[in-house]
């Protein structure tokens, strides 16, 4: 069965500090892929990387980061030098191969990022 | 500016009303899908439509009535609802290849049900 732990709830840090939201995810297929998107409160889900479980290179994207480890099954995100406007709702998210409809979110991170 | 435009944006019903959420997509997919979002809860996935047939219904109670009259265009027909109906109406869209779609939102429709 596949599943998606984000453990943490909530997590505020003050402005330009980095912050990292946590990602473990359970699978049986050996090949998958990995999601994560970000929710500010106007609602709208805004996909932010996705990445396939044959790629374990780790990506930049501005002061978006991603790191991918198969060997601890977690696909975690880090926002370096924080601002107000990362304050979201984060979440991790997984698809099995064939099963691309039936992707699993996890429950979020709410980040709050404070001035 | 969205892909994926939804509206109305925020919804007040009472249980005896019947309304309807509108989605479009302006992103070529052929995949729509609809997803509510209650408080405290995971997101959870409601219908799915690969070019425009339905696919996927998972176990959502027949108050809430899906239509895809084209690949474009998604529609979720209300009536009847309860308040614990209450939540975040998400509409998606994706290019449905053979595995690893990544699925487009919408801002949603917030829906509360008096």
């Amino acid at each position: 069965a596949q599943k998606v732990t984000q453990a943490q709830t909530e997590i505020s840090v003050v402005e330009k500090e980095d912050v990292t939201l946590d990602c473990v995810y359970e699978t049986r297929d050996t090949t998958y892929y990995l999601f994560w998107y970000k929710q500010p409160p106007s609602g709208e889900l805004v996909f932010l990387i996705r990445r396939n479980s044959f790629d374990e290179q780790n990506e930049i994207s501005g002061r978006y980061s991603w790191n991918f480890q198969k060997s601890t099954s977690s696909f975690n995100f880090t926002i370096t030098a924080s601002q107000v406007v990362d304050s979201a709702v984060y979440f991790c998210a997984l698809s099995e191969e064939g099963r691309d409809d039936k992707i699993i979110f996890g429950k979020g991170t709410r980040l709050h990022i404070l001035p | 500016e969205t892909g994926v435009t939804q509206t109305p944006r925020h919804l007040v019903m009472g249980m005896t009303n019947k309304k309807s959420l509108k989605c479009e997509q302006h992103l070529g997919h052929n995949a729509m899908y609809w997803y509510k979002q209650s408080a405290k809860k995971p997101l959870e996935l409601m219908f799915v439509y690969n070019f425009k047939e339905q696919t996927e219904n998972n176990s959502v109670p027949s108050r809430f009535s899906p239509e895809c009259p084209n690949s474009s265009h998604l529609f979720l027909h209300l009536h009847t609802l309860q308040p614990e109906d209450s939540a975040l109406y998400l509409c998606a869209s994706s290019q449905k290849h053979r595995s690893g779609n990544t699925i487009y939102f919408g801002e949603g429709s917030w829906l509360t049900v008096v």
